[in-house]
């Protein structure tokens, strides 16, 4: 157990809809990250969040949002969603906001739009 | 912008066999920050190593080691005595400078070891 809880693991949706992944991160880690793991784009950064304040954003889609909450833990929204979103999304966290922490990942949720 | 580039998408060896993982980046930035990843079939991102670029020395882990090279922008990996275990997807990762903490992923190698 690598600390950092993702849930779901699996979610199966229709085209269309919308759906929300929860990540709480490692206990003491201010820091949480959203990656996007596709057959065809490989692993990609999606966004960050420090201390409930986005820091950076990466490839996201407008369709997609985040939000990291006062107790810390994270939400992705995905919505309108398409074929090509089925993705391994995988979360992280890190210790703060200095580049010289490592990452722990969660065990991801595997998204499949059918 | 930063790039790492996994030459090699797969790699399959008999066990007890080395094999060499190769990783090639590409960044601007003096200080920056490089990791490898495993990816085992359950799908989890385990964390093996991270190194700065500050410092050049060699490590060794078990049967696991990393030679990074600033000169030639290569941070390569070698399993010793390959172990069916270690058939998975392993990654190497850049974050630092510009880019921030954000990691920027090469595609991956598939390490696949036979028994």
């Amino acid at each position: 157990d690598s600390g950092v809880t993702q849930t779901p693991k699996h979610l199966i949706t229709a085209t269309g809809q919308r759906v929300t992944l929860r990540c709480s991160p490692r206990s003491g880690d201010l820091s949480v990250y959203w990656y996007q793991q596709s057959l065809d784009q490989g692993l990609q950064f999606l966004i960050q969040y420090y201390n409930g304040e986005e820091r950076a954003k990466g490839n996201i889609l407008e369709r997609f949002s985040a939000q990291q909450f006062p107790d810390l833990h994270s939400e992705l929204n995905l919505s309108s969603l398409e074929l090509g979103d089925s993705a391994l999304y995988f979360c992280a966290s890190s210790a703060g906001d200095s580049r010289s922490y490592g990452y722990t990942f969660g065990s991801g949720t595997r998204l499949t739009v059918v | 912008a930063q790039k790492v580039t996994q030459a090699q998408t797969e790699i399959s060896v008999v066990e007890k066999e080395d094999v060499t993982l190769d990783c090639v980046y590409e960044t601007r930035d003096t200080t920056y920050y490089l990791f490898w990843y495993k990816q085992p079939p359950s799908g989890e991102l385990v964390f093996l190593i991270r190194r700065n670029s500050f410092d050049e020395q060699n490590e060794i882990s078990g049967r696991y080691s990393w030679n990074f090279q600033k000169s030639t922008s290569s941070f390569n990996f070698t399993i010793t005595a390959s172990q069916v275990v270690d058939s998975a997807v392993y990654f190497c990762a850049l974050s630092g400078g510009a880019a921030g903490n954000k990691l920027t992923f090469g595609g991956g190698t598939r390490v696949l070891v036979k028994p």
